[in-house]
């Protein structure tokens, strides 16, 4: 019974260059969470997603972040240009219902470093 | 907005030490609370949760009740263990949001020591 997959768990990219993180989701999870872990903070929400669609993305910055979770496949959370300011852990969580009474699971997470 | 404050640590203890570990919240409406715990190098798990007022959640020896008049969902044990060592992360739930978009303290680090 696998629980929420993330890949890659580390990930180095350079200035100027795009960084994509996948999430596979507990199966059958249609609820997806992308988070962000600066270093020494908490973590801070960034997008919801349903399958096919974005809920809500007010924690994402505008520019640069985007985030899919297609029909088929993993969620993705891509970020083009990266900056230093970008360096941070990238967790996704998912659930089965959206209700406030479910339970959010949370994958490994995977470290950006932005050289 | 929501906002959840808990204390800063680093805590450190000596095994079988009662642990307390503060947290408050302000939010709208009647959220639901949740404690998370972190081991280093690995995702948040879910270590009890709360959905309202005077509820006590408890998992693992570990407890925490829902109190509405001092916005307060302390989390507690009462002898700990170094396997405890870890972050702590108290966290709340919107309701009113009709799905779940959890806002996080900024963690309290325990550590046990034998």
């Amino acid at each position: 019974n696998a629980g929420v997959m993330q890949n890659p768990r580390h990930l180095v990219r350079r200035r100027g260059q795009e960084a994509r993180l996948r999430c596979s989701p507990v199966k059958g999870h249609s609820h997806v969470y992308w988070y962000r872990q600066l270093p020494e903070e908490g973590l801070k929400f960034m997008v919801y997603l349903q399958k096919e669609n974005i809920i809500d993305e007010s924690g994402m910055p505008k520019e640069r972040f985007s985030a899919e979770f297609p029909k088929e496949g993993p969620s993705i959370l891509r970020i083009q240009q990266v900056v230093r300011g970008d360096s941070a852990a990238y967790f996704c969580a998912s659930s089965l219902k959206k209700d406030g009474q479910d339970t959010q699971y949370f994958g490994p997470g995977t470290r950006l470093t932005v050289l | 907005g929501n906002s959840v404050t808990q204390m800063e640590g680093p805590v450190t203890l000596s095994e079988e030490a009662f642990l307390t570990i503060n947290c408050t919240y302000t939010a709208t409406g009647y959220p639901s609370l949740f404690w998370y715990v972190q081991y280093p190098g690995e995702g948040l798990q879910l270590l009890l949760k709360a959905t309202k007022a005077d509820d006590k959640g408890s998992n693992k020896g570990f407890e925490a009740t829902y109190r509405k008049e001092t916005t307060s969902f302390h989390l507690e044990k009462g002898s700990v263990q170094v396997s405890d060592s870890a972050v702590y992360f108290c966290a709340l739930s919107d309701k009113a949001m009709g799905y779940q978009k959890v806002t996080f303290g900024t963690g309290t680090k325990l550590q046990v020591i034998p």
